[in-house]
């Protein structure tokens, strides 16, 4: 079964763009997360998405957003790029499950963005 | 607010030696996560502990979640230069939204040949 897929692996942009990341889940995978990990902050929640809704969001500026398609890949986006945005990007997929349950989390390599 | 520490947060051994890494809250989880991830890459799923008291033994790696729900150790056995990384726990609870992650801020270990 393929893992967990994110593209770009690596990307460089200049202050005040925009970019666009992309997640693949695991297959039959609803859920997908979007985590920002930092030396400084370590691993930090941005978003969930289940069945193309986001379910919750981490405390983010609205420049981050998200979306999630039919098929359960997901797109984040980040837009008017500061220095500070640099970071990896790590998407995790998992099942979608009843209330209660204990479930697991699957990432993906992440994708590096330099912002300078 | 639900919150992970972690111990050591840096640790630095030869191979062969054993450590142990802890994972503590005063929130209780309904389960709890250990990875592993190494530079670039992503967190690799080690394993998920449910019940409190459970330990589960992976090769080298034993690892319990505490009886009470809101602690979990991982201990390594003999820990080879294949094992340094940064290991990070995530404790799992539910809201009116479904299951959430915290995570831990991670110990970064290193084993020295």
């Amino acid at each position: 079964k393929a893992g967990v897929t994110q593209t770009p692996r690596y990307l460089i942009k200049t202050r005040g763009q925009q970019v666009t990341l992309s997640c693949s889940p695991i297959s039959g995978h609803r859920s997908v997360s979007w985590y920002q990990q930092t030396p400084g902050q370590g691993l930090q929640f941005l978003f969930e998405y289940f069945s193309e809704t986001q379910r919750n969001k981490g405390n983010f500026p609205g420049r981050f957003s998200g979306r999630q398609f039919s098929n359960s890949r997901s797109e984040m986006n980040v837009s008017t790029l500061e220095l500070g945005d640099s970071a990896l990007y790590l998407c995790a997929s998992s099942f979608a499950i009843t209330l209660g349950l204990a479930y697991e989390q699957y990432f993906g390599p992440g994708t590096r963005l330099t912002v300078t | 607010t639900q919150l992970l520490e972690q111990s050591p947060q840096f640790l630095s051994i030869q191979e062969g030696e054993n450590l142990t890494v802890y994972c503590n809250s005063s929130s209780v989880f309904s389960s709890l996560q250990w990875y592993r991830q190494e530079p670039g890459e992503g967190p690799v799923l080690l394993v998920t502990v449910v019940t409190g008291g459970e330990v589960k033994k992976l090769k080298r790696l034993t690892f319990q979640f505490g009886d009470a729900r809101k602690d979990s150790s991982l201990h390594i056995t003999a820990a080879q230069p294949g094992d340094t990384g940064l290991y990070l726990c995530a404790g799992a609870y539910a809201d009116n939204y479904g299951q959430n992650f915290v995570f831990g801020p991670g110990t970064r270990l290193s084993v020295l040949p």
